[in-house]
């Protein structure tokens, strides 16, 4: 098992300009989330998917977008990059929302010039 | 008030010494509470889970949780250099299908 897979691992992007950052989990787990971590911040949630199908606002939802599109995967979407989204992007999975033993991707470090 | 408050600043411990971090946490209906350790650089892992008052010991590893005073703790017996990192301590705010972080503390062991 791969368990949670993020991509890419870093990213560079101009002010403006959009991605989509990628993350998939072999775990068969119902509910996924992004998270952003800045220095002195701590992780902070930005959207989150409880079961297949639904998608709510975290913390920090601003200037993103997100998508379930299947169990395996969950994508987050920046649509005008701007430098405050300079950040180190985590992706988690858990089995089910209320346990909630999360289990995290490697990160994408992104850089918005 | 913060959710989860870490406020120690860096612990240094020498090696083969017991190190000791505390959170406490806002939310008196939080239901599971957890420890998680970050490498430089690298994502956060978990390294304990605990859903009742009292201790849970996994290897060197002790979590203790006092629901009543709202915090929970994690002792590390025996600090070896690999326990150097940041421990961040997770909290499921009642009724939350979410997880609620702390900023972390970070360890450092010195051989």
């Amino acid at each position: 098992n791969a368990g949670v897979t993020q991509t890419p691992k870093f990213q560079v992007l101009k002010t403006g300009q959009s991605m989509t950052l990628q993350c998939a989990q072999d775990m068969n787990h119902n509910s996924m989330y992004w998270y952003r971590q800045d220095p002195g911040m701590g992780l902070r949630l930005i959207y989150y998917s409880a079961s297949e199908g639904t998608t709510d606002k975290g913390e920090v939802p601003n200037g993103y977008n997100v998508s379930r599109l299947n169990k395996r995967e969950f994508s987050l979407r920046l649509e005008s990059a701007a430098p405050s989204q300079t950040s180190v992007y985590f992706c988690a999975s858990t089995p089910s929302g209320m346990v909630n033993e999360q289990f995290f991707g490697p990160g994408t470090r992104l850089t918005v010039l | 008030q913060k959710e989860v408050e870490q406020n120690s600043g860096p612990l240094s411990v020498p090696e083969g010494a017991i190190a000791s971090l505390n959170c406490t946490y806002s939310d008196r209906g939080s239901q599971s509470f957890f420890w998680y350790r970050q490498y430089s650089g690298k994502s956060p892992e978990l390294i304990m889970s605990i859903y009742s008052n009292g201790d849970k010991e996994d290897g060197r590893f002790t979590a203790q949780l006092n629901k009543a005073s709202q915090y929970v703790s994690l002792l590390i017996r025996d600090s070896q250099p690999s326990d150097s990192a940041t421990y961040l301590c997770a909290v499921t705010p009642y009724g939350n299908n979410r997880l609620a972080f702390g900023k972390g503390n970070q360890v450092v062991v010195i051989p």
